[in-house]
């Protein structure tokens, strides 16, 4: 039982490349939420969806793009990387709104950019 | 921005011996979560405790929740050294962007 795959698990990106983070459940859950995760700053949410064609801003959505084509996937993109986004990113889903009920996390994606 | 904050940041504690964290938050919510994450891993669920529980039991876990002092505690029982982790807690309030995480403790059990 897989649950949430992160791919890539790690990335070095020079300043101004592109790159997407993929992020697949399966749960079925409709929820799906992006955090970042630096040091001594806890976890804070980029983005997240509520459902298969939706999207919305979190706490700190600057710099970043997502997508829901499929209920299954959440995209994050970043078109052009900064070294401020140095982090790890992790990868969320669940059944019910997260104000609600538990999350299920992926393992992270640790992204150096230079 | 940070709702829950956990303390203390850090926890040193021999095998045996019980660990307590603690959870303090400033608004109102409607549930309080607990996260374990183990170094380089993703944060995995513990316990989920509703604004209108005061206490509640997982195994070696107990969570107590006091909502008039918006205080919320954490104890592990007889830890071992696979308890070693950071723990988050985590506020939830009405509405879809509302889960807000602290900043954890680490807790280190020595055999």
């Amino acid at each position: 039982n897989a649950g949430v795959t992160q791919t890539p698990k790690f990335r070095v990106l020079k300043t101004g490349q592109s790159m997407t983070l993929l992020c697949a459940q399966d749960m079925n859950h409709e929820y799906m939420y992006w955090y970042r995760q630096d040091p001594g700053m806890g976890l804070r949410l980029i983005h997240y969806s509520v459902g298969e064609g939706t999207t919305a801003k979190g706490e700190v959505p600057d710099g970043y793009n997502v997508s829901r084509l499929k209920k299954q996937n959440f995209l994050l993109g970043l078109e052009s990387a900064a070294p401020s986004q140095t982090s790890v990113y992790f990868c969320a889903s669940s059944n019910l709104p997260q104000g609600s009920g538990e999350l299920f996390f992926g393992e992270g994606s640790r992204l150096t950019v230079l | 921005s940070q709702q829950g904050e956990e303390d203390p940041q850090a926890l040193s504690i021999q095998e045996g011996e019980n660990a307590t964290m603690n959870c303090s938050y400033k608004t109102s919510i409607n549930n309080l979560q607990w996260y374990r994450q183990n170094s380089g891993r993703g944060l995995v669920h513990l316990i989920l405790i509703r604004s209108n529980e005061r206490e509640k039991h997982s195994g070696r876990l107990r969570v107590t929740l006091d909502t008039s002092k918006k205080s919320s505690s954490l104890l592990i029982t007889a830890s071992r050294a696979a308890d070693t982790a950071s723990y988050f807690c985590a506020t939830g309030t009405s509405g879809y962007s509302t889960l807000t995480f602290g900043k954890g403790t680490m807790l280190l059990v020595s055999p």
